[in-house]
């Protein structure tokens, strides 16, 4: 079983649709939470991070952190054909020394007009 | 400011083959990492330099894979002999490194390679 679950979709919704992201992890050490955005042929981006639990808003955005299910989600609201793209949920745990970033598979999204 | 360039954005070469990947990273960013992504997949870290010292190595195949930083800026990724297997992108990375955990990395575009 990987570390970190995230359905590759892909998912198609109309443009003004309310979209939902979520990966599920394993590794309860794992405290700071991310979701890269990637356009195809492009490298990733860094779109949101959160540290512990709770929610963060970021303009039509939305990072959700719940530990007691280790599940997170990512909101985007009013979506635009411009994001249409793969994101990569990741985590990282931060105890001790450096510890690497583990991602997810990454979803794909397609917005239509 | 300029991002992290990497060189060549894509690359064919036959089995047996050794190739090799370039990575500029952002001015000032100490901390550079070489991350493969097999298609559907997200990436997988490869290498981590702190400046010039590889500090993180443990999931790069040294049978076949090599890397280094001269001058803790640019950096080298190379594979000799490719494999059929290691067509995939190659990404890279860099952050400044002063925030420990919470550092964010910023990446390249990724070289596509093809072995064929």
């Amino acid at each position: 079983q990987k570390e970190v679950e995230q359905d590759p979709g892909p998912l198609s919704v109309p443009e003004g649709a309310i979209v939902s992201l979520n990966c599920t992890y394993s590794n309860s050490a794992f405290q700071y939470f991310m979701w890269y955005r990637q356009y195809s042929r492009k490298g990733p981006e860094l779109l949101m991070y959160t540290y512990s639990s709770g929610n963060k808003e970021d303009g039509r955005f939305t990072a959700q952190v719940d530990k007691s299910s280790k599940y997170i989600s990512l909101f985007i609201r009013d979506s635009q054909p411009s994001d249409s793209a793969t994101y990569l949920c990741a985590m990282r745990a931060l105890s001790g020394g450096y510890n690497k970033l583990i991602f997810g598979a990454g979803t794909r999204l397609a917005v239509h007009p | 400011e300029a991002g992290v360039v990497q060189s060549p954005r894509y690359k064919i070469i036959e089995k047996k083959q050794p190739v090799a990947f370039w990575c500029n990273p952002i001015s000032g960013h100490n901390t550079l990492y070489w991350y493969l992504q097999n298609l559907g997949q997200g990436p997988e870290l490869l290498i981590r330099y702190e400046n010039e010292e590889a500090v993180d190595d443990s999931q790069l195949p040294k049978d076949r894979f090599s890397a280094e930083r001269l001058k803790g800026v640019d950096s080298t990724l190379k594979i000799q002999p490719a494999e059929l297997g290691d067509s995939a992108v190659y990404l890279c990375a860099s952050s400044s490194g002063t925030s420990g955990n919470t550092d964010t990395q910023y990446f390249g575009p990724g070289t596509r390679l093809t072995v064929l």
